[in-house]
């Protein structure tokens, strides 16, 4: 596709239900990443997938949270029983994987909302 | 671990003032830098970078970026801003001698008054 592609845009929940965020990268991306933005938080980083390499999941806030990638493609980020913190706007972003990074290009993001 | 630090979280200038956002990083060895920007209901786009070679580098609209190695620091500059650089700038770090992580600062709103 043209640029990296998240859905849904927008998800209301209720607290204590999971929730999937989808991201469908740019074709030959082989780096992916997800960021949590927060109002006064910036971009939180969470989860790093580089080609078949293991992911770097340093950022992931609790176990609550988990990330996949599928084939080096589409990548779904999972939190489990949502809390009211865990709202927030989730990003998705892609680079081409080479060394060093060149740029990272963002999908529009996924505004999660836990009532 | 890496940081990026943005002093300045909300900004309000008038048009045609001069605009200069701070940015310190806390890593030591080789980095990559980059200055996001982030307009109104829009996506985060790269806006400069820099890598190597003149640490003064210069993006689009009119926005440019020192690169000051003895500071940890790439400060982000305009002479002139205008009502449409309304936006959220995020400064972001990469290690080179790591991964491609990209660690990113909390931002500066920046607000322009017409």
């Amino acid at each position: 596709g043209a640029g990296v592609s998240q859905s849904p845009s927008n998800k209301v929940t209720e607290k204590g239900k999971d929730v999937e965020l989808r991201c469908d990268p740019i074709s030959g991306h082989t780096a992916l990443y997800w960021y949590r933005q927060s109002l006064g938080q910036g971009l939180e980083f969470l989860i790093y997938f580089q080609g078949n390499s293991a992911p770097d999941k340093s950022g992931l806030p609790s176990d609550r949270f988990s990330a996949e990638r599928t084939g080096g493609s589409v990548s779904t980020l999972t939190i489990q029983r949502t809390q009211q913190e865990d709202s927030a706007v989730y990003l998705c972003a892609n680079s081409l994987g080479g060394r060093p990074l060149t740029e990272a290009f963002f999908g529009q993001g996924t505004r999660l909302t836990v009532v | 671990a890496q940081s990026v630090s943005q002093h300045n979280h909300h900004v309000i200038l008038s048009e045609a003032a001069s605009l200069e956002l701070g940015c310190n990083y806390s890593y030591g060895g080789t980095v990559n830098l980059f200055w996001y920007v982030q307009y109104p209901g829009q996506h985060l786009q790269l806006l400069l970078k820099y890598f190597s070679g003149d640490p003064l580098v210069k993006g689009i609209k009119g926005f440019e970026a020192e690169f000051i190695k003895s500071k940890f620091s790439f400060n982000l500059r305009k002479p002139s801003v205008q009502w449409s650089d309304t936006a959220e700038y995020f400064c972001a770090v990469n290690d080179r001698g790591a991964t491609n992580k990209l660690i990113f600062g909390t931002g500066t709103l920046l607000a322009v008054q017409p």
